[in-house]
This record gives structure tokens, sequence and C-alpha cells, in this order.
């Protein structure tokens, strides 16, 4: 079937360092879409990226597709506290008929003052 | 707008019985879907819509039934309730299919005894 596979599954940073979350798909996505979950939360879009190596950022938050279309980051630069929670990518993939959304499994990010 | 609202927030039940779980939008969006999370699994597609009277299964639909009568309305039905379906649902609608943002619930947390 369908998978989008992400690592880190968790990282733990100290305020101020950076932290980067990475998506792999075996086949090319139609677009990719990345989501925050706060704990006890519901998952809130970020961002969406459709274009091959594409790059779009959100003031400390920086999105990339790869140039063939099955990979993607998210990095962020200078964690603060608010940053805590899980973060999911989500591939589209091409299909004959409706398209569904796959994601992966999230990264847990854990920020220490 | 109220979003995407579920009822209820919490629910015990025992093995064997039925229940449904509500979820309404008032986005007047086409496309709705029902996901699963349980730890470490990231969210899992049960099932979805592209409109009233349109339904199709995702990755894990068995246990399941939807219908979908209404644009505003996706009800979730457990037709006889199992431990393995102990999890926290999030529904979640948008506009056109799939490839848009996803708006989700804020879920409802199910313990099956």
């Amino acid at each position: 079937g369908q998978q989008v596979m992400q690592i880190p599954q968790y990282q733990h940073v100290q305020e101020g360092e950076d932290f980067t979350t990475y998506c792999n798909s075996s086949t090319t996505l139609s677009n990719i879409q990345w989501y925050k979950q706060r704990p006890g939360g519901h998952p809130v879009f970020l961002i969406q990226l459709v274009k091959s190596g594409e790059v779009k950022k959100q003031k400390r938050l920086t999105f990339q597709f790869g140039e063939a279309k099955k990979n993607s980051s998210l990095h962020i630069t200078a964690t603060q506290t608010t940053d805590v929670g899980t973060y999911f990518c989500a591939g589209l993939f091409l299909s004959s008929g409706y398209s569904t959304l796959t994601f992966g499994k999230g990264t847990m990010l854990l920020v220490s003052p | 707008n109220a979003g995407v609202t579920q009822t209820p927030k919490f629910q015990v039940l025992k093995t064997g019985q039925s229940m449904t779980l509500q979820c309404a939008q008032d986005m007047n969006h086409e496309y709705m879907s029902w996901y699963r999370q349980d730890p470490g699994m990231g969210l899992r597609l049960i099932h979805y819509s592209v409109g009233a009277g349109i339904t199709d299964q995702g990755e894990v639909p068995n246990g399941y039934n939807v219908s979908r009568s209404t644009t505003e309305d996706f009800p979730l039905r457990l037709l006889s309730a199992a431990p393995s379906q102990t999890s926290v649902y999030f529904c979640a609608s948008s506009y056109g299919d799939a490839e848009n943002e996803q708006f989700f619930g804020p879920g409802t947390r199910l313990t099956v005894l």
C-alpha cells in the first residue's frame, strides 16, 4: 500500500536549538501537507507543498519538497517551548480515482527551556 | 462558524455494543473523512466522502460504517465494538477533496472494555 515514512519518531531539544523532521515516500506524491498537533489537541494544518523543489517559509519554519516529489522536510530554527507538539506530514498520492491523504506516524518534539 | 464539531468527547463502551460518533461541519465542505489515532501509529483513514451520497473505504474500514445524507453531517457507526477499536477518532473536512487543507474536529476518545 501507499506509505509515508517519517523520522525521527521523537526528538528532545533545548530551547534555541534547531529541529528537523523528514518524510519519505517510495512513489511520487501529488502534494504533501504538514500538520501540527499540540498535546491533547487535534491536528492543525500548517502548509501544503505542490511543486517539485518547492521551499516555503513561515517565520522560523522552513518546508521543502524534494525534486522528485518523494520526500519532504520541516525545519524549525531556534526552537521555542511553543513549538512543542507532534508534527505530521501527509502525502497525497496520484490516483485514477479519488485521492486520499496518507499520514506519516509523526515526530514528537519536546523543547526544554 | 463552529467549524468541525464532534460528539461525544469521551465514550466508554462494552464489547459488542454499538454506537454512532457524530461529526458535523458548517463550512459547506464537500470532502469529509474519519481517522483513528493510536499511539505511535499516526492518523489512519477509516472512511471518507467526496459529497452527499458518496462514501468510500480508507485504510482501516473493518468494523465501521458511514453514510452521508447531507453535506453537513458524516456519522461514523461502530457496529459491534471491540477492544481493538479503543482509540481517538478525528473527523476532518475540506473544500473540494483531500488535496486541500483539512480542518479537524476536536476528537472523540473511545474506550472499549
